[in-house]
């Protein structure tokens, strides 16, 4: 069965921090997609990433960085030098092929403070 | 690229009353279509989807219902309100061309069930 784990339910860190989301996927796949969206209190989705499963090339978009490793089955997203505007939960997401379901992970709750 | 509109925006609605809400495409024809539901503090499920008219597959077992009467058009639907159908539904959209693997979201509906 496929599934996301996104183990921290809720980060704190100060402005100016590097912090790291953790996302772990489970799939029989060989081919699948990997997301990255946030939600801002609002509640509308907003698409961070996408990652085809055979471009394991980690990706940087400003101060946005991610990791992909197919061998532990993950896929992290990294914030440098966060900011209060990133305050937000952040949900991986996992496609099945054809259908393009998505499967997401429980999220996680990012609070930056001044 | 894909508009996605949601209405309403947030309802409140008594148990046992009925449900309609609507979304709709806008920039895309035959997209594979998606309702999700987000509980309060939980992640995303995906409730039903649909690949064309007509053509609609439920995921989960439960009090809601959905229909696909025009290409653009997707509605989710409820008789009865139960308490347990609070929550942020959001509707999706497949991409299209260069984000054909990627899904687009509406802005959601929030829906209180007392």
């Amino acid at each position: 069965a496929q599934k996301v784990t996104q183990a921290q339910t809720e980060i704190s860190v100060v402005e100016k921090e590097d912090v790291t989301l953790d996302c772990v996927y489970e799939t029989r796949d060989t081919t699948y997609y990997l997301f990255w969206y946030k939600q801002p209190p609002s509640g509308e989705l907003v698409f961070l990433i996408r990652r085809n499963s055979f471009d394991e090339q980690n990706e940087i978009s400003g101060r946005y960085s991610w990791n992909f490793q197919k061998s532990t089955s993950s896929f992290n997203f990294t914030i440098t030098a966060s900011q209060v505007v990133d305050s937000a939960v952040y949900f991986c997401a996992l496609s099945e092929p054809y259908t393009d379901k998505l499967i997401f992970g429980t999220g996680t709750r990012l609070q930056v403070f001044p | 690229s894909q508009t996605i509109h949601q209405w309403p925006a947030t309802l409140v609605q008594p148990v046992g009353s009925p449900l309609s809400l609507e979304c709709t495409v806008e920039g895309t024809s035959n997209p594979n279509l998606y309702w999700y539901r987000q509980a309060a503090g939980r992640g995303l499920q995906l409730l039903f989807y649909s690949v064309g008219i007509g053509q609609i597959s439920s995921e989960v077992p439960q009090n809601l219902s959905a229909s696909r009467p025009q290409d653009r058009q997707f509605i989710l639907s409820s008789k009865k309100l139960l308490l347990s159908d609070s929550g942020f539904y959001l509707c999706a959209c497949r991409g299209a061309g260069v984000f054909y693997n990627e899904q687009f979201f509406g802005p959601g509906t929030r829906l209180t069930v007392l």
